[in-house]
């Protein structure tokens, strides 16, 4: 089946860390780009951050740069974002998504990940 | 950055109306526009791409138009399962934004 899975949410502290996991299955995940896009409970959907198929090409949000980290293990076919100096308007549901190969949409998203900040 | 303005927020429609929400972005952005359903508690889904491109298994009662700045998708003959939430998207630059959602309810 192909499908993206994350892992790794939960509670944290104002000014914590928490590292986000999505594998993938079912598809050559090298091949894609890939997307975070998070949503706050009862908002839209914005995006976080994206990377390109070697991990080397990086792009984030403004509400993010500099604290989060995005980053992919091929090998392993996970990829992976570091959330740090987090803060309350970080909560949210944080969904891994791939890009379509032939258009730049995103064809493919996982179940999600609830991120909460809160002392 | 790209401002991405959906029309209307929500709307009441019966099953069989046909329902047409529209998306305007703040400069052009050529047919880099994507539609996506999505309904309570799940993932968004991926609808249309490239402004009218209909993506695998999604039913032929949803089409999409337009192109440089303003686009519309339209449902023909709406059914009790699109009840959901709708977002436009463009992917002509980073950041990607998203328009704030139309939320089509039952009548």
């Amino acid at each position: 089946e192909v499908q993206v899975v994350e892992s790794g949410g939960g509670l944290v502290q104002p000014g914590g860390s928490l590292r986000l996991s999505c594998a993938a299955s079912g598809f050559t995940f090298s091949s894609h780009w890939m997307h975070w896009v998070r949503q706050a409970p009862g908002k839209g959907l914005v995006w976080v951050s994206r990377v390109n198929t070697d991990g080397r090409r990086t792009t984030y949000a403004d509400s993010v740069e500099g604290r989060f980290t995005i980053s992919r293990d091929n090998a392993k076919n996970t990829l992976f974002l570091q959330m740090n100096s987090l803060r309350a308007e970080d909560t949210a549901v944080y969904y891994c998504a791939r890009e379509a190969l032939l258009s730049r949409s995103i064809d493919l998203w996982g179940q999600g990940t609830l991120v909460t900040v809160s002392s | 950055d790209i401002q991405m303005t959906q029309s209307p927020s929500s709307l009441s429609a019966s099953v069989g109306d046909r329902v047409t929400i529209t998306c305007r972005a703040s400069q052009t952005i050529n047919i880099y526009l994507n539609w996506y359903q999505q309904k309570v508690g799940k993932a968004p889904n991926l609808l249309i791409y490239a402004a009218s491109s209909l993506q695998s298994e999604v039913p032929s009662r949803f089409s999409g138009s337009g192109s440089g700045t303003d686009f519309t998708l339209t449902i023909s003959s709406l059914q009790p399962e699109d009840f959901a939430t709708y977002y436009c998207q463009q992917s002509y630059s980073t950041p990607l934004t998203f328009g704030g959602g139309t939320k089509v309810e039952i009548k």
